[in-house]
């Protein structure tokens, strides 16, 4: 049972305007998420957090949205650039652990 | 500057065998993880420990094991290869529950 979803596996954008990703999730008890980025034959690398106390938060052009009604969050990119070509996973915790259930990630391209 | 490592970055081995996987840090965390990644799996959690001597199975722990005798390093172990183990291995660590830093990744390949 995947408990935490990304439904679209491929993204293409032009570069300069927005890039939406999004994941869902199905366990009420989590409430801390993570956005990672992968380039090839590289780890991943942390991008923005969101704490379920919050909607919202913000680091330069990266944006995470969090709707905690419908156990959704979105990161937005603004604007896209190619080299934010990658594969993209979002990530939840619930507290008690330190640990984290990934999603199956999302491959963005961005076409200059 | 603190780092995480893995070796080797690459291993060919044949079904049936032993095979361990290292991974180092030197953030000084108490937590530690293997995960695999698989075109539409994502990252799997394979096992996790909070501290030396602390070991926890995660979602895809068959045929694997780990062992933490200090903080920075915890080997994953595969007890006898077989080819469903082919994949990419990524380690990584956290504070607390800080994000994680991840190594670069082995790639295992088992004929």
């Amino acid at each position: 049972d995947q408990q935490v979803k990304q439904n679209s596996p491929s993204l293409s954008v032009q570069e300069g305007r927005i890039s939406i990703l999004n994941c869902d999730y199905t366990n009420s008890m989590f409430d801390y998420f993570l956005w990672y980025k992968k380039y090839p034959a590289e780890g991943p690398t942390f991008l923005i957090s969101i704490s379920s106390i919050k909607d919202k938060n913000e680091d330069g052009r990266f944006t995470v949205f969090l709707n905690k009604s419908a156990k959704h969050l979105s990161l937005h990119i603004v604007p896209s650039q190619p080299g934010d070509s990658a594969v993209y996973f979002c990530a939840a915790s619930y507290s008690g652990t330190y640990k984290y259930i990934f999603g199956t990630g999302t491959r963005l391209k961005v076409l200059a | 500057d603190a780092e995480i490592t893995q070796s080797p970055r690459h291993k060919i081995t044949e079904t049936g065998r032993q095979v361990t996987l290292a991974c180092h840090q030197t953030w000084n965390h108490n937590n530690m993880f293997w995960y695999r990644q698989d075109l539409g799996h994502g990252l799997r959690l394979i096992h996790y420990s909070y501290g030396v001597h602390d070991t926890n199975k995660g979602e895809v722990s068959d045929g694997y094991s780990v062992s933490r005798s200090n903080t920075e390093d915890l080997p994953l172990t595969l007890e006898s290869a077989a080819s469903s183990q082919t994949s990419v291995y990524f380690c990584a660590s956290s504070d607390y529950r800080a994000e994680q830093f991840f190594g670069p990744g082995t790639r295992l390949t088992v004929l």
